[in-house]
């Protein structure tokens, strides 16, 4: 159990569009979940916390009207990202933890490969 | 703010060996959990190990095990009888007990990218 999927695990567009990435757990409900940034080599970066029912909890330095969080269920978040460009090309993982397990493990995604052209 | 430190950026072993992966972390809290996330070229991140401050004994999971040393603020990652598949990044992460069951985040380390020689 504990499977988190994450859609699409990769995505090639041009500058300027928005992108949707997707973020479900499929077999338990997940009042949280987490949204990742990783560059090549690099560590994992916290982006934000997604609250089912609220507004998301952004990191220090994360642009808000960039990455739009949505988490309107308890089994789905979505992580948009508006008018793309380059520097967002990056590798984007999701994370979820089972409600009312308190301080378990969180659950990864397989991650979305964004490359804006 | 708590941090983790990871101050292997690349290590390499034999296959068959047994090799340890360091890690430190600072905090003031008393009450927390440790892991180890293994990343292989797949970018998949995979629970490889969790230990509980309050726990004395170290975890163990298979040919994986933990030196926790918690007045040290240490969680070494051993791996005994190393396998090409363990291959991989290695992240240590940190994150705080929260009351309430609430979930907390995780902090992670620059990682360790371990290669398995055959």
């Amino acid at each position: 159990g504990a499977v988190v999927s994450q859609h699409p695990s990769w995505v090639i567009c041009k500058s300027g569009t928005s992108v949707k990435i997707e973020c479900r757990s499929l077999d338990f409900h997940a009042t949280t979940m987490f949204w990742y940034r990783q560059f090549p080599k690099q560590s994992l970066m916290l982006m934000a916390t997604s609250n089912e029912g609220s507004k998301a909890t952004y990191e220090q330095g994360v642009e808000k009207d960039k990455f739009l969080i949505n988490h309107a269920s308890l089994t789905l978040s979505t992580l948009t990202v508006t008018s793309a460009h380059p520097e967002d090309s990056s590798f984007y993982i999701c994370s979820a933890t089972r409600t009312g397990s308190s301080n378990q493990p969180q659950h990864f995604g397989d991650g979305t490969r964004l490359s804006i052209l | 703010a708590q941090t983790v430190t990871q101050s292997q950026p690349e290590m390499s072993v034999q296959e068959a060996e047994t090799v340890t992966l360091s890690c430190t972390y600072d905090t003031s809290e008393n009450n927390y959990y440790l892991f180890w996330y293994k990343q292989p070229p797949s970018r998949q991140m995979i629970l490889v190990i969790r230990q509980e401050a309050y726990k004395q004994q170290n975890a163990t999971e298979n040919r994986f095990s933990v030196n926790f040393q918690k007045a040290a603020k240490s969680f070494s990652l051993k791996i005994s009888d190393s396998q090409l598949g363990d291959t991989a990044m290695y992240f240590c992460a940190f994150m705080n007990r929260v009351p309430g069951g609430a979930t907390n985040k995780l902090i992670f380390g620059t990682g360790t990218l371990l290669a398995v020689q055959p």
